[in-house]
């Protein structure tokens, strides 16, 4: 079936550092990438997403590429803010139904 | 913005006790979704409705579990009885059938099993 691999966490990073978060999937066929966030107490929000093969998602400063070959979907963010601290969460959806998700990395900021 | 209503936001049960969670989605989304997220991992979907109609249940514990979504707006997920294994933040989300690939989350609510 289909499933969603993110490194384990938590990452813990200076302000301004450069963040990577890996994420790696199986799926048959071509499923759309997702990239979610979670901050405490609250549901998730959608970050970014990717729906084709070397699409580039993008939001916020944060980036990620959809790779067909490497089947992964790897977050990314040049600077990171201590408002960035949550936790992230990597998900594909096949023909639009329902969601399939990583286990979570958070993210630890530090000023 | 509109945003995806849930409530209770947290509960508190005690084990072999009844209890319901209710959804609001976003106005004219015709999708609505049942996610769990147990503690420490990503949700995982229970159940799925297009408009009034069940189109996924395959992983909702059906001895327990129940949703409803009878006039095709709101949803109302119930767990009878409830067992410790059970706590977790029940996630609901809604989706329109024109972008049926953005799935739109509320707050959740927190529920815990003594």
């Amino acid at each position: 079936g289909n499933s969603v691999t993110q490194m384990e966490g938590p990452v813990t990073l200076s302000e301004e550092a450069f963040l990577t978060i890996n994420c790696t999937y199986t799926a048959t066929g071509y499923p759309s990438l997702f990239w979610y966030v979670q901050y405490p107490g609250e549901g998730l929000q959608l970050l970014l997403k990717a729906t084709k093969a070397d699409d580039k998602g993008s939001n916020k400063g944060f980036e990620a590429t959809y790779r067909k070959e490497t089947t992964s979907f790897h977050l990314e963010k040049g600077s990171v803010q201590v408002s960035d601290s949550a936790v992230y969460f990597c998900a594909l959806t096949r023909y639009g139904n329902k969601l399939v998700f990583g286990a979570g990395t958070i993210l630890r900021v530090k000023s | 913005e509109a945003e995806v209503a849930q409530s209770p936001r947290y509960k508190i049960t005690e084990k072999s006790q009844a209890v319901a969670f209710w959804c609001d989605p976003i106005s004219g989304h015709a999708t609505l979704y049942w996610y769990r997220q147990i503690l420490g991992q990503g949700p995982e979907l229970l159940v799925q409705f297009q408009d009034e109609s069940v189109v996924d249940d395959s992983q909702l514990p059906k001895d327990r579990f129940s949703a409803e979504r009878l006039k095709g707006v709101d949803s109302t997920l119930k767990i009878q009885p409830a067992e410790l294994g059970d706590s977790a933040m029940y996630l609901c989300a809604s989706s329109s059938l024109q972008n049926t690939y953005e799935q739109y989350f509320g707050p959740g609510t927190r529920l815990t099993v003594t």
